[in-house]
């Protein structure tokens, strides 16, 4: 049970360029979390999937999109990276337990850096 | 426009002592609240939560108390302990929920052996 994955751990990009951050979980969870965390900032939600084949905007959404490809698997999309989202990306799965939502589980963490 | 605000970004304390975290919130509407601790290199993991239907929840050495018309919640860990040196983040719903969770901005917590 390895609870929430992240891929990759660190990655470096240019102005531009494009890429996909993924996350799986195998707690059988119905909901998934891509969340930003900054410097002073805390961890500001980008976006979640409440189920498969749902999604819905967080906080600050500007500049990604989202795949829930199945249960297990959310991913996260730049598709021209700027330095303002050098970040640390977190992912993270919550479900139910007999009607009572559970906490969040998180990953690791994703480091990008956008030159 | 921060939501859920921590004014002290660190705070040091002797082993053995009481570590008070602070937390405030503006939003009325938040009625869950969560505290997460987080080391480095790693993800968040989750510490104790309350709900607004309450004012204290115990876990061991973590209790969490409400004061919603303060709109301050605090986390009070008693003894402290090296291994609680991390940075703690106070996390808000609303809906009684898990889901769309408000974060703040972290207090970094050095237990001084």
């Amino acid at each position: 049970n390895a609870g929430v994955t992240q891929t990759p751990k660190f990655q470096v990009l240019k102005t531009g360029q494009s890429m996909t951050l993924q996350c799986a979980q195998d707690m059988n969870h119905n909901s998934m979390y891509w969340y930003r965390q900054d410097p002073g900032m805390g961890l500001r939600l980008i976006y979640y999937s409440a189920s498969e084949g749902t999604t819905d905007k967080g906080e600050v959404p500007n500049g990604y999109n989202v795949s829930r490809l199945n249960k297990r698997e959310f991913s996260l999309r730049l598709e021209s990276a700027a330095p303002s989202q050098t970040s640390v990306y977190f992912c993270a799965s919550s479900g139910r337990t007999g009607g009572v939502r559970e906490t969040q589980y998180f990953g690791p963490g994703t480091r990008l850096l956008v030159l | 426009d921060q939501q859920v605000k921590q004014n002290s970004p660190s705070l040091s304390v002797q082993e053995g002592r009481i570590s008070i975290l602070n937390c405030d919130y503006t939003n009325s509407m938040f009625d869950y609240f969560l505290w997460y601790k987080k080391y480095p290199a790693e993800g968040p993991t989750f510490l104790i939560s309350i709900s607004s239907i309450k004012d204290k929840n115990e876990d061991g050495r973590f209790t969490v108390f409400l004061n919603k018309s303060a709109k301050h919640l605090s986390l009070h860990i008693v003894p402290s302990q090296p291994g609680d040196s991390a940075v703690y983040f106070c996390a808000a719903s609303v809906n009684f929920g898990n889901e769309k969770l408000t974060f703040g901005t972290g207090t970094r917590l050095t237990i001084i052996p």
